[in-house]
């Protein structure tokens, strides 16, 4: 799991609530992103992070706000939460180099329900 | 930005058969491709990746070709066994591109 951990793992949440899901890695790697997956969608990118307090967006980030305060850590932010944003949210990391042409490995999700 | 399409959504194969997965790209800049196992319950997991200036790579039973003019590669299983049941996702990154786009998935079953 390249060390990397999400929490938590399972959230219920009610409409309009903020939500924060975390992912912490334990080795130093500078980039991170968070997916979200969706039946017939595959894997989205919501947002992703090159740097400590660097970060742009992905192709579904309406909605979301993300922040990384620590090299260890990236943070997912539903502002207020909608049904729509139901989901299993993946972090990630690349491995080596610039991020690019690098291996992406996976935490093992968070299963959000908005209600 | 890059498309991927994945075919089949779902593929049934009998034990000890072949198993092929095909995605084709828009970006013609794209260079890297991997495919990713995900198992029920868990993250996705790398599998096999390849880069464009390669046109095959194997790993025991497991291959991947890509075909850079028509903008499609495959992964291909051989000797399927019933752990290889899961879903399957391929992706592509473009040149210059720090995330990867990922194809809708395909749920592999193999018989016993």
């Amino acid at each position: 799991d390249a060390g990397i951990t999400q929490s938590p793992r399972h959230k219920v949440t009610e409409t309009g609530t903020p939500v924060t899901l975390r992912c912490h890695q334990t080795e130093n790697h500078r980039y991170m992103y968070w997916y979200r997956q969706d039946p017939g969608h595959g894997l989205r990118l919501i947002h992703y992070s090159y740097g400590v307090k660097d970060t742009d967006k992905g192709e579904v980030s309406d909605g979301y706000s993300v922040s990384r305060s620590k090299t260890e850590d990236f943070l997912l932010t539903l502002e207020s939460a909608t049904s729509s944003q139901t989901s299993v949210y993946f972090c990630a990391i690349s491995v080596g180099g610039q991020g690019l042409n690098t291996e992406a490995f996976f935490g093992q999700g968070t299963r959000l329900t908005v209600v | 930005g890059e498309n991927v399409e994945q075919h089949p959504s779902t593929l049934s194969v009998q034990e000890g058969d072949s198993a092929v997965i095909k995605c084709t790209y828009s970006d013609s800049a794209s260079n890297y491709f991997p495919w990713y196992k995900q198992e029920l319950g868990k993250g996705p997991q790398l599998i096999i990746d390849i880069r464009s200036n390669v046109g095959e790579k194997k790993d025991q039973r497991i291959a991947v070709t890509l075909n850079k003019t028509a903008k499609h590669f495959s992964l291909h299983i051989t000797e399927t066994q019933p752990e290889d049941s899961a879903v399957y996702f391929c992706a592509a990154r473009g040149a210059g591109r720090r995330a990867l786009t990922f194809g809708s998935g395909t749920r592999l079953q193999v018989q016993p």
